[in-house]
C-alpha cells in the first residue's frame, strides 16, 4: 500500500529557532500533500495545501509566513515553521493524495513539535 | 460547506463489549464518508470508507452504513479488544469533490481487559 513518511519524528527546539519536516511518499507520486495540525486531544486543523511546482494554500488564519511550505518534487514536501514559539508546539501530520479526490489520500504519522 | 459532527468521548469498554460512535454529517450532495483511526503516538490511518448512500465500509470488525436518511456513519464493532484502543475520527471532503478533508472532534476509545 502507499506509505507516507515523516521526518523528524520528534523534534524538540528552542524558543526563536527554525524548524523544518519533511514528509515523503515512499512507493508513489503525490501531485498534492496536505498538512495539518493536531492540537492535545483535539481533532485535525488543515493548515495549508501543497501542490508539487506551485505556491501552497494556506487556509484562513494560517501565517504564510510562519508556516512555510515547500513542494520540491513529487515525492516530498517540506513544512519549516519559522521562528517557533511555545505555542506552536504541537503534533504536525501530513498527507499525499495520488489523485483528485479525498478517496486517495494517505497520511504520515507525524512530527511532534516541541518549543521550549 | 461540509461538516461532521461526532459524538465526543472519552468512551471506556470492556473487552469483548459491543461498541457504537456516532458520527452525522451536513454535506451538499452524497459525498464520500471515511472513517480513521489513530493509535497512541501515531498518524492518521483510514480504517474504513464508504462512497454511496446505502454503502457500508467494514474492516478489522468494524463496521458503517451511509445512511441519507438520518444523514450518519455510525462506526461499530460487535465485540471491541484492547488493541482498538485508539481515536476514532469520522470525516468527509471539505466540499463538492475538495481533496482537503473535514475532521470531527475525534473520539477516544479505551478498551480494558
Amino acid at each position: 500500500g502507499a506509505v507516507v513518511s515523516q521526518h523528524p519524528s520528534r523534534v524538540i527546539c528552542k524558543s526563536g529557532t527554525s524548524v523544518k519536516i519533511e514528509c515523503r511518499s515512499l512507493d508513489f507520486q503525490a501531485t498534492t500533500m496536505f498538512w495539518y495540525r493536531q492540537f492535545p486531544k483535539k481533532s485535525l486543523m488543515l493548515m495549508a495545501t501543497s501542490n508539487e511546482g506551485s505556491k501552497a494554500t494556506y487556509e484562513q488564519g494560517v501565517e504564510k509566513d510562519k508556516f512555510l511550505i515547500n513542494h520540491a518534487s513529487l515525492t516530498l514536501s517540506t513544512l519549516t515553521v519559522t521562528s517557533a514559539h511555545p505555542e506552536d508546539s504541537s503534533f504536525y501530520i501530513c498527507s499525499a493524495s495520488t489523485s483528485g479526490s479525498a478517496d486517495t489520500q494517505y497520511f504520515g504519522p507525524g512530527t511532534r513539535l516541541t518549543v521550549l | 460547506g461540509n461538516s461532521v459532527t461526532q459524538m465526543e468521548g472519552p468512551v471506556t469498554l470492556s473487552e469483548e463489549a459491543f461498541l457504537t460512535i456516532n458520527c452525522t454529517y451536513t454535506a451538499t450532495g452524497y459525498p464520500s464518508l471515511f472513517w480513521y483511526v489513530q493509535y497512541p503516538g501515531e498518524g492518521l490511518q483510514l480504517l474504513l470508507k464508504a462512497t454511496k448512500a446505502d454503502d457500508k465500509g467494514s474492516n478489522k470488525g468494524f463496521e458503517a452504513t451511509y445512511r441519507k436518511e438520518t444523514t450518519s456513519f455510525h462506526l461499530e464493532k460487535g465485540s471491541v479488544q484492547v488493541s482498538d484502543s485508539a481515536v476514532y475520527f469520522c470525516a468527509l471532503p471539505f466540499s463538492g469533490s475538495a481533496r482537503q478533508l473535514t475532521f470531527g472532534s475525534g473520539t477516544q476509545l479505551t478498551v480494558l481487559p
